[in-house]
């Protein structure tokens, strides 16, 4: 089945302790991205990626830090979680540019 | 910079009537639009895709417009159901931007679908 695949799906954390969100695609996308959805502010782009080793900020890449090494995977690093990181985070791939945005299921982190 | 809203913010419709559901964004200058929906505890599924250079797509029950020149654009729900109870966002993708695929996204419309 073509998807989008994040772990971990729910994680409570502490600050300060280093986390990782990992992402993976099976569907050869060139483009992933990272987004973080908070009420009332919609999801905003942290990272985005446009192929092996080619990766940009979005809006709000302050406290985040992403790789791509390999075509299927783009990791989330949070290397000092803080508390107003606590959101909703999406990973989502696409085949092109321009084409339809695959979206995984979501991660909820909790920075206390 | 890009702005996108989606108003009302919720709306409540009994089943098997038809539905309109609104989003504007501020810069014509867009390379695609795509309305998603949004289930409570899940991913964003993507529903219709609407080039610049298009008027309106269409799948199934589902008819997506767009007039770039007044910053609008609108997903048209026919005969609905319970299982359309959704949160729908709607996100536009600048041409300014060709090669980055970040989406501005409105705050989306939650849907209620009443038996």
């Amino acid at each position: 089945e073509a998807q989008v695949t994040q772990n971990p799906r729910y994680l409570i954390t502490v600050t300060g302790k280093k986390l990782t969100v990992t992402c993976s695609q099976n569907m050869n996308h060139e483009y992933m991205s990272w987004y973080r959805q908070d009420p009332g502010l919609g999801l905003r782009q942290i990272y985005y990626s446009m192929n092996v080793e080619v990766t940009d900020k979005g809006d709000v890449p302050e406290g985040y830090k992403v790789s791509r090494k390999e075509k299927r995977n783009f990791p989330l690093i949070l290397e000092s979680p803080s508390p107003n990181q606590t959101s909703l985070y999406f990973c989502a791939s696409s085949l092109r540019q321009g084409s339809f945005l695959t979206f995984g299921a979501g991660s909820r982190l909790t920075v206390l | 910079k890009q702005e996108v809203t989606q108003i009302p913010a919720a709306l409540s419709v009994p089943e098997g009537e038809n539905l309109v559901l609104n989003c504007s964004f501020t810069d014509s200058a867009i390379y695609n639009l795509q309305w998603f929906r949004q289930d409570p505890g899940k991913g964003l599924t993507s529903l219709l895709l609407i080039q610049s250079s298009q008027r309106e797509q269409t799948s199934g029950r589902l008819n997506a417009s767009l007039d770039k020149s007044s910053g609008r654009s609108t997903l048209y729900i026919a005969a609905s159901q319970p299982g359309d109870s959704a949160t729908y966002l709607c996100a536009v993708r600048p041409r300014s931007n060709f090669g980055n695929e970040k989406l501005t996204f409105g705050t989306g419309t939650r849907l209620t679908i009443i038996p």
